[in-house]
């Protein structure tokens, strides 16, 4: 079946460092990918997404580019910030399937000043 | 424009004890899904509603879970019989109708947390 594989938290980071959260996926048809941020203690946020192959989805200083030969949706930011710490989530979705998604298991971010 | 709204935020149930989970969707959402988020552990899919109908219950439990999704009012996650293992985020998200250029996307609501003592 489908699935994500994120890579594993916690990362910790430095203020104004570069941010890659890497996440592959396996999937039997042409899937829609997402990134999602949980805050603590609430709930999920859509931070970007990307419908085909190519797509780069980005918000707030982050991106992620659809990569169908690597079947990869890493997640990068140029400089994080304190404001930034949160577990990120990766995820599809196959176009067939309406909203259900599958998740991979979260990457926590924490990041220092 | 209201976003996702579950209720309540926090329970706190004894086991054996009946939970009653409940989600409004977004204003002009038909669709209807739940997840669950055990600890340390991303979410999982349990449902997927429509107004009146259940689309895809392939998540859910196979004792003691329903979902329903009536005509008119919320959405509501009822877990019968609770148990400690029951404990976990109970996440609602809505979509309207789908279409090609829509991405699937879908908005979760802040969640209900359950705890079974």
């Amino acid at each position: 079946g489908d699935s994500v594989t994120q890579m594993e938290g916690p990362v910790t980071l430095s203020e104004e460092a570069f941010l890659t959260i890497n996440c592959t996926y396996t999937a039997t048809g042409y899937p829609s990918l997402f990134w999602y941020v949980q805050y603590p203690g609430e709930g999920l946020q859509l931070l970007l997404k990307a419908t085909k192959a190519d797509d780069k989805g980005s918000n707030k200083g982050f991106e992620a580019t659809y990569r169908k030969e690597t079947t990869s949706f890493h997640l990068e930011k140029g400089s994080v910030q304190v404001s930034d710490s949160a577990v990120y989530f990766c995820a599809l979705s196959e176009g067939n399937q309406g909203g259900k998604l599958i998740f991979g298991q979260g990457t926590e971010l924490s990041v220092k000043p | 424009n209201a976003g996702v709204m579950q209720n309540p935020r926090h329970l706190v149930r004894r086991r054996g004890q009946e939970a009653r989970l409940r989600c409004s969707p977004m204003k002009g959402h038909s669709h209807v899904y739940w997840y669950r988020q055990l600890p340390e552990e991303g979410l999982k899919f349990m449902v997927y509603l429509q107004k009146e109908n259940i689309i895809d219950e392939s998540g859910m439990p196979k004792e003691r879970f329903s979902a329903e999704f009536p005509k008119e009012g919320p959405s509501i996650l009822r877990i019968q019989q609770v148990v400690r293992g029951d404990s976990a985020a109970y996440f609602c998200a809505s979509s309207p109708a789908f279409s090609s250029h829509s991405g699937n996307t879908i908005y979760f609501g802040e969640g209900s947390w359950l705890t079974v003592v």
